[in-house]
């Protein structure tokens, strides 16, 4: 069974700080992996998605990196602002079948003003 | 453009007693899914739907049961609630059904008690 894990499961930075987020996954074979945002009482926001055969994705100040064959993913957040305070969850998908994902506890960010 | 709408947001039920969970999507998606998510653990699925007409059972289905008679509409139903039951209910889209590419879209949730 596919087991996602992210650490740490809390960070503190003050702002202006680069950081980063890291999720393990146990079972390489995959489709794609996601990294989510979840604000509290809310439901997550997609932010990225790598594709298997992808390295990294990019948007704004967000990068996230792939290395599937050692179970392995990074989000890369630039110049933090007390706005990127959320859980970041990372989830990956299997190879075949429906788009069921499997998810990482989320990392607790907060950035400090 | 509303998205994925679900209702309630936030229920509290007493051990037995049965409910429906809603969940609407606006945009055409051929993929449903429910999933629970509890303090210290990752989400969860419990039920997820290819098409209308067609679901299957997740990773923890026991005491849910879904249908999906629309595209639009995948309501989760609880028979008798327990206590374990309470968590926090999302329920997620996308357009595609199968492995792809295509991000989940997700619901604001649905906040469960059962007492």
């Amino acid at each position: 069974k596919q087991e996602v894990t992210q650490i740490p499961a809390a960070l503190s930075v003050p702002e202006g700080e680069n950081l980063v987020l890291n999720c393990s996954f146990t079972d390489s074979a995959i489709y794609n992996l996601q990294w989510f945002r979840q604000d509290p009482g809310k439901g997550l926001t997609s932010l990225l998605l790598i594709q298997s055969s992808q390295r990294e994705q990019t948007s704004g100040r967000l990068n996230a990196s792939l290395d599937k064959s050692s179970g392995r993913s990074t989000l890369y957040i630039a110049a933090s602002q007390p706005g990127d305070s959320a859980t970041y969850l990372c989830a990956v998908s299997k190879p075949t079948g429906a788009n069921n994902l499997f998810f990482g506890t989320g990392t607790r960010l907060t950035v400090i003003p | 453009n509303a998205g994925v709408t679900q209702t309630p947001k936030f229920q509290v039920l007493k051990t037995g007693q049965s409910m429906t969970l809603q969940c609407a999507q606006d945009m055409n998606h051929e993929y449903m899914s429910w999933y629970r998510q509890d303090p210290g653990m990752g989400l969860r699925l419990i039920h997820y739907s290819v098409g209308a007409g067609i679901t299957d059972q997740g990773e923890v289905p026991n005491g849910y049961n879904v249908s999906r008679s629309t595209t639009e509409d995948f309501p989760l139903r609880l028979l008798s609630a327990a206590p374990s039951q309470t968590s926090v209910y999302f329920c997620a889209s996308s357009y595609s059904s199968g492995a792809n590419n295509s991000p989940l879209h997700f619901g604001n949730g649905t906040r469960l008690t059962v007492t």
